[in-house]
């Protein structure tokens, strides 16, 4: 069964450093998906992106963000300089078509010391 | 603005007995309702989703969920609980017209006591 692959699974960063979360989406997929739970939280909605661009933010996603679909298959989504708050999972999705089910990935431990 | 309630924080019920675990919604227009299982250190797993048609939706593990309009709910429930069935579960709702994002609600922990 295709299923979206997140790397690395845990990820331990000084702040002020830039990560880069990365993910291989299911390969038919349209619709690409950040999205992040701050332990204990619920899942939040950080962006969207279709036809290699950003269709959709939330207001958490401000300019120390970016996603990039740089060679077609990988979906990176890079924090410039990380703070403390934003120790939390990150999880990638994908969806095939508006309507269909989200495929998520793993997700990513991020922790920020 | 999109809203999911999920009025529960942790659901208790016995293995063998039903299971509901609850979820009501807020959005323009129609929706398209989903409900997701998180176990622990693990990604969301798709269990069902309700977009148009029958109010009541089949999923995986047995699960099922009733689409309520006038009440806007959809409940997820199962006719006999698992002890495997021991995970978070969240509900999420999305507008047709949108780009596709989920607004979640604040997830139920289940509980199945053997």
């Amino acid at each position: 069964e295709p299923e979206v692959t997140q790397t690395p699974s845990h990820q331990v960063t000084q702040m002020g450093q830039e990560v880069i979360l990365r993910c291989v989406p299911i390969s038919n997929h349209l619709y690409f998906y950040w999205y992040r739970q701050i332990l204990g939280q619920k899942v939040e909605f950080l962006v969207s992106f279709y036809n290699n661009e950003i269709s959709e933010k939330s207001e958490i996603f401000d300019d120390q963000f970016s996603v990039e679909r740089p060679d077609g298959s990988n979906f990176t989504l890079k924090i410039r300089s990380t703070k403390l708050e934003d120790s939390a999972m990150y999880f990638c999705a994908s969806i095939a078509r508006k309507g269909f089910e989200a495929f998520f990935g793993q997700g990513t431990r991020l922790t920020v010391v | 603005a999109q809203s999911v309630a999920q009025p529960e924080d942790q659901v208790n019920v016995a293995e063998g007995n039903p299971l509901t675990v609850k979820c009501t919604y807020s959005v323009s227009g129609n929706p398209y309702l989903f409900w997701y299982v998180q176990y622990p250190n693990r990604g969301l797993q798709f269990l069902l989703k309700y977009i148009t048609g029958d109010n009541l939706v089949k999923g995986s593990y047995g699960f099922e969920a009733e689409f309520n309009k006038s009440q806007t709910s959809f409940h997820l429930k199962k006719p006999s609980a698992l002890v495997s069935d021991s995970a978070l579960y969240f509900c999420a709702v999305r507008e047709p017209s949108n780009t596709g994002k989920l607004i979640f609600g604040q997830g139920t922990t289940l509980q199945v006591k053997p």
